[in-house]
This record gives C-alpha cells, sequence and structure tokens, in this order.
C-alpha cells in the first residue's frame, strides 16, 4: 500500500496567517492527491481534487499544489472557520490511504 | 442537495454482527460508486471498501483488514447503500461514513457517520 506522511501533524495560527500542510507519498502517485477538511461531529469535506482542483463551494483561499510525491495544501488567510483536521487521501493505486491528518489550532 | 445518512450503529460484542446502512437521495444513486470509510476514536480516517454501480459492473473492493469479514451491497431501487459486517473486532469500533466515490478517484459528499462500538 502507499504510505502517506502528512506534516505538521497539528499547528497553532492565527486569523489572517498563511497555512500550508505538506503530504509526501511513499511512490509517485502523478496528481492523485485530495485532501479534506473535518470537523467534530461533521462530515468530512472535500476540499481540493486531483491535487490543485478547488471543489465547488470551497473558497479561493483553499490551495492544492504538487505533483509526484510531494504535495502541499495551502490556505491563504485562516479564517474562524478553518480550524479543523485536514486530511490528504492519494487514489493512485491499492486501497485508497490517508494522511494521519494536521490539526489545525487556534494560537 | 445531496443526501447521504448513515443508520444501524450500535454496541455488539466481539465477534458479533451488524449491518449498516446509507440512504442516498439528491443525485442518480444507481449510476454512482460508493465507499465507506471508518473513523476509530482519536484517530485518522481509513477506508473500508467500495461498491461500483452495476452499469460499471457493481463491483466491490475492500481494505485489507476487513476483507472477508464485511461485505459492501446495494439497492438501486431503495437508493440504500448497505456494510454487512461481521466476526467484528474491538478494533472495528469507529464512526462509520458513507461516501460518493467519484470513478475511485475522490470522495465527494459524505455522510455524518454512525457510531460502531465493539465491546463486551
Amino acid at each position: 500500500d502507499i504510505q502517506m506522511t502528512q506534516s505538521p501533524s497539528s499547528l497553532s495560527a492565527s486569523v489572517g496567517d498563511r497555512v500550508t500542510i505538506t503530504c509526501r507519498t511513499s511512490q509517485s502517485i502523478s496528481n492523485y492527491l485530495n485532501w479534506y477538511q473535518h470537523k467534530p461531529g461533521k462530515a468530512p469535506k472535500l476540499l481540493i481534487y486531483a491535487s490543485s482542483d478547488l471543489q465547488s463551494g470551497v473558497p479561493s483561499r483553499f490551495r492544492g499544489s504538487g505533483s509526484g510525491t510531494d504535495f502541499s495544501l495551502t490556505i491563504s488567510s485562516l479564517q474562524p472557520d478553518d480550524f479543523a483536521t485536514y486530511y490528504c487521501q492519494q487514489s493512485y493505486s491499492g486501497p485508497a490511504t490517508f494522511g494521519q491528518g494536521t490539526k489545525v489550532e487556534v494560537k | 442537495e445531496v443526501q447521504l445518512v448513515e443508520s444501524g450503529g450500535d454496541l455488539v460484542k466481539p465477534g458479533g454482527s451488524l449491518r449498516l446502512s446509507c440512504a442516498a437521495s439528491g443525485f442518480t444513486f444507481s449510476n454512482a460508486w460508493m465507499s465507506w470509510v471508518r473513523q476509530a476514536p482519536g484517530k485518522g480516517l481509513e477506508w473500508v471498501g467500495r461498491i461500483k454501480s452495476k452499469t460499471d459492473g457493481g463491483t466491490t473492493d475492500y481494505a485489507a483488514h476487513v476483507k472477508g469479514r464485511f461485505t459492501l451491497s446495494r439497492d438501486d431501487s431503495k437508493n440504500m447503500l448497505y456494510l454487512q459486517m461481521n466476526s467484528l473486532k474491538t478494533e472495528d469500533t469507529a464512526v462509520y461514513y458513507c461516501t460518493t466515490d467519484v470513478g475511485g478517484d475522490w470522495l465527494e459528499h459524505w455522510g455524518q457517520g454512525t457510531l460502531v462500538t465493539v465491546s463486551s
């Protein structure tokens, strides 16, 4: 199975900060990388698919980039609604696998 | 509006069985691939399995940790997805989410989840 390594596992930030989360895969996955936002007690939400395509209805402050084995999710200006846990997920081969998550907390 | 509503979560003893259901609306269910994803307490998301649309063969794929114990099925006449879970283990304790699966590439819409607790 393809292994996913997300970093950091958590971060503290303030409203208005630029935040970047990285995801590295154990083998090249082209652009088969997706990002999800998850809040406690809520349904996870697709933010970015195919590495850089913004899901309909997702604010443009979310940006995904990367290909091969290195990917990133950037929130250009953190908003109060963005405090959550973020997961990357690969769909290139084998079972879908997720990163361990990055919890974005209030500084 | 797409809606996915899971049900059937419960407390069950190790070795027991449980069937989860997912009621789908707001899209053409018969054309959709569907997946289950779970989240154990304090852990991250973990893919469980997928069922393709009947037009794409209706085949199923499973994660290694549930293969042979869990079975996905669907009833397109009722817009329902099911997850039959047998030989349950304590490590199967999790919130189980039903999702739409876009061609095996990304998980677009998610339900709110249903809690399964496996404990003696």
